[in-house]
């Protein structure tokens, strides 16, 4: 079975610094998604960021971006010019390719943006 | 709407009591999960629809909780008989099975049950 472990319960970061959450996973599909969640305090999870696997490209938008290592199972989040609306929950997922397409969650990290 | 949505949005009910949540989701999508959040648990899968086909059942937790989707739109999540340990933000998330960002789930804002 997969697994997603975010070693990092809670972080905390200056406005407008840069902050690195991790995420690692265990898998034996070649083939799969990885997302990043954000849960503000209004409990709606949202989408942030996801890379597929077989791109070895690393996946960005806007001021989030991801650095991606396949062979060590590694998939960090990376929030540049961290903004006090960043604060939230912020989970990893897993999903496989194949068959049942749920997503596994990490345990979450809170990050607390410091004005 | 242009998302998932969830009702309601909080529920307090007692212990024993059956309660219903539902959950609609974007248009379109043809796939729809239900995770449960809680404290000492996390997020967990509950159960998955997809189309017509006969849903994933195996993240249920007991023979208390069911879920059916009608028409392959709306969909209701029932616990019959609630303990305390059904306290948690039941999430609904749907997705699409073609196209682009079809693996991409999006989610509504929860539905927070309290057990009494």
């Amino acid at each position: 079975a997969q697994t997603v472990t975010q070693s990092q319960p809670e972080m905390s970061v200056q406005e407008a610094e840069t902050v690195t959450l991790s995420c690692t996973y265990d898998t034996s599909e070649s083939d799969y998604y990885l997302f990043w969640y954000k849960q503000p305090p209004s409990r709606q999870m949202i989408l942030v960021i996801r890379q597929e696997a077989y791109k070895q490209q690393n996946a960005t938008e806007n001021r989030f971006s991801v650095n991606f290592q396949k062979a060590a199972k590694s998939f960090s989040l990376k929030i540049s010019d961290s903004q006090l609306g960043d604060a939230a929950m912020y989970f990893c997922a897993y999903r496989g390719s194949f068959g049942n397409e749920k997503l596994t969650f990490g345990t979450g990290t809170r990050l607390t943006i410091i004005p | 709407g242009a998302g998932v949505s969830q009702s309601p949005s909080n529920k307090v009910t007692e212990k024993g009591k059956d309660v219903e949540l539902r959950c609609d989701p974007i248009s379109g999508h043809t796939a729809l999960y239900w995770y449960r959040q809680s404290l000492g648990q996390g997020l967990e899968f509950l159960i998955y629809f997809q189309g017509n086909s006969a849903p994933d059942k195996s993240g249920l937790p007991s023979d208390r909780f069911s879920a059916e989707r009608t028409g392959g739109s709306v969909s209701t999540l029932t616990i019959q008989r609630t303990q305390q340990e059904d306290s948690a933000v039941y999430l609904c998330a749907s997705s699409r099975t073609s196209g682009s960002y079809q693996e991409t789930q999006y989610f509504g804002p929860g539905t927070r049950l309290l057990v009494l």
